[in-house]
């Protein structure tokens, strides 16, 4: 099993509608969870970080992290054609902080 | 305040070749990361710095590539006698604090250097 897998997608949803992107991790001591958006063509840009089972929410962003299954997902609320992208799950190594270990990436495309 | 600023943007060079790329990381950020990511790939991890000290290079693919940071600030990546699998567009991410530090561990980007090895 891969440290950390996403689907690669493409996740196709309708402008306005929710789009729920998912990541499983291997680690059961991973304690920090980061989700990144990057462009095509450009560098990650930090969305969202969650350390605490349960939700988080940002604006249009909820985190979800159930430690006890091992996903932390991302969901997107109204989603817009700006938010077509690749999203990156990343997680710390082993209990290893040194080394963020980053999923394949999610392909997300919202169609007007 | 400024982000992360790397340079060159693009860099082409022919196989063999010598190339150094530079980072320069957000003031005050004492962590600093490189990373690299192939066309359509995910990130790999090369090496983390927390002030001048590597404490992981792990992630080095080969000993072809080095990196040093010097003054707590600036970084450079070498990669010796190119090979065209080194081609690759080269991340530099930095934190303000050290991995784990739960808050100040964030990883911010810079904006890369594409690497092409003809």
């Amino acid at each position: 099993q891969k440290e950390v897998e996403q689907n690669s997608g493409p996740l196709s949803v309708p402008e306005g509608a929710i789009a729920s992107l998912n990541c499983t991790y291997s680690d059961r001591g991973s304690q920090s969870f980061f989700w990144y958006r990057q462009y095509s063509g450009k560098s990650p840009e930090l969305i969202m970080f969650i350390y605490s089972n349960g939700d988080k929410e940002d604006g249009r962003f909820t985190a979800q992290l159930n430690k006890a299954s091992q996903y932390v997902s991302l969901l997107i609320r109204d989603s817009q054609p700006s938010d077509s992208a690749t999203y990156l799950c990343a997680v710390p190594f082993e209990g290893g902080y040194n080394k963020l270990i980053f999923g394949a990436g999610t392909r997300l495309a919202v169609h007007p | 305040g400024a982000g992360v600023s790397q340079s060159p943007s693009n860099k082409v060079t022919e196989k063999g070749k010598d190339v150094e790329l530079r980072c320069d990381p957000i003031s005050g950020h004492t962590a600093l990361y490189w990373y690299r990511q192939s066309l359509g790939q995910g990130l790999e991890f090369l090496i983390y710095f927390q002030g001048n000290s590597a404490p992981d290079k792990s992630g080095l693919p080969s000993d072809r590539f080095s990196a040093e940071r010097t003054g707590g600030s600036v970084s450079t990546l070498t990669i010796q006698r190119t090979q065209q699998e080194d081609s690759a567009v080269y991340l530099c991410a930095s934190s303000l604090g050290p991995p784990g530090d739960w808050g100040t561990d964030t990883q911010y980007f810079g904006p890369g250097t594409r690497l092409t090895v003809l």
